[in-house]
This record gives C-alpha cells, structure tokens and sequence, in this order.
C-alpha cells in the first residue's frame, strides 16, 4: 500500500540553524509528492511539490525538498530556521493517477530561540 | 481571493448527540474534500466532491456520516449519533480543476470537534 512515514514527531532547532525534516514514501507508480505546513489554528498550505522533472523543488518561505527515488526519499530543507518556522509540516505522497493525496503524521517543528 | 470557509470553529457535544459542520470553497473551485485528522495523525480523506457529484466516499462511516455539497457550491458533513472516537478536527479542501494529479488543495481553518 502507499504511505508516507515522517521521522519524527517533533523537531526542535535553533534559530538560524539548518532544518531538516525526513520524509520516504512508498509508491507503486511514479509518485507525486507533496510538503503542507499547518500553523497554529490554521489549515494546510502548500509549501511545494514535487511532480515531475528538475528532482530539487524550491517552495515558498525559503523551503526546498530533493526527490531522491533510489532512497525513496522527499526531505524538507530550509537553510536558516525563523521564529516564525514554527508550525506542523506534512509530507504527502500522490500515489495514483488521480488527484487523491495519502499524508504523513506529521512533524512538529520547534525553534529555540 | 477569498479562502476557504468553515463553520463553526469549535464544537463541543456529547456522545450519541448530532452534529453538522459547513464549508464553503473558495470561489468556482469543482472538487471539494472533507478531512478528519486526529490528534498526532495526518488528515484522512472522508468524501470528496465533484461540483454537487460523490467521486469517493469509500472512507466515509456511512452508517453515521453523511455529506451534501448542494448546487455544487457549499457543503455540509453531518454526524448523527457522535462517538468519543470522532473527536478530531474536520477540514474542508477544495481545488479548481477536476481530478488532476497534482492539483493544489486549498484547506480551511478546519473545525475542533469535542464528544465527551
């Protein structure tokens, strides 16, 4: 079956440090796939994704994620963690020919100040 | 342009009571999607609309949940009778285009249901 394993449940980093969240996903067919963030008492917003092409994939609020398919693997980068970072980030995988999406648990990153 | 609606943002019930919450898509957006994410889990699809058509509602507890999206616009999902296990927060999503691998899904605020 599809599915997407996040490691990690929370994260915590300093300010001004790298931020790094794992992501591998499982897929019987090229995948698509996906990083939402959810801030607090918010819903989802799309950071990026991945579909196909250029395997380094740029987001918004300086967010990037590599597609490597021989790790299975779509981790999120940012190079300088911010304050306002702090959120829960989703990976999610597209994992048939049609628009349904299967999500992660979900990370919980925390800056230190 | 305006988000995706939901109403209300919180509930508190109790078990066996109903409940109904409401979504409204953003503007002329066909698919519409209703989520249930559980405390420490990702969102789980429950139903999914193609303007005021079911596509999927195969993960819908159908014995107690139903959904409507009438004139393929708003939408409402209902709980009827609530058990402590559906305390979760319920999103509503919507996308502009029909079924295409890779749309964006715009979510709402979501709405905080207790059952006690």
């Amino acid at each position: 079956a599809q599915s997407v394993t996040q490691l990690g449940s929370h994260v915590s980093v300093s300010e001004g440090a790298l931020v790094l969240l794992r992501c591998n996903y499982s897929s019987s067919v090229p995948p698509y796939l996906f990083w939402y963030v959810q801030y607090p008492n918010q819903g989802l917003q799309l950071l990026l994704k991945y579909t196909t092409g250029a395997t380094l994939v740029k987001g918004i609020n300086g967010f990037e994620a590599e597609f490597k398919k021989s790790e299975t693997s779509f981790h999120l980068t940012k190079p300088s963690a911010h304050m306002s970072d702090a959120a829960e980030y989703f990976c999610a995988v597209s994992p048939n020919r049609d628009d349904k999406i299967i999500f992660g648990k979900g990370t919980r990153l925390h800056i230190l100040p | 342009e305006a988000g995706v609606a939901q109403s209300p943002r919180y509930k508190i019930i109790e078990k066996r009571q109903s409940v109904a919450f409401w979504c409204n898509p953003i503007s002329g957006h066909a698919t519409l999607y209703w989520y249930q994410q559980i405390l420490g889990q990702g969102p789980k699809l429950l139903i999914q609309f193609q303007n005021n058509g079911v596509v999927d509602d195969s993960q819908l507890p159908k014995d107690r949940f139903s959904a409507e999206r009438l004139k393929g616009v708003d939408s409402t999902l209902k709980i009827q009778p609530a058990k402590l296990e559906d305390s979760a927060v319920y999103l509503c999503a919507s996308s502009p285009t029909a079924r295409t691998r890779g749309n964006e899904q715009f979510f709402g605020p979501g709405t905080r249901l207790t059952v006690l």
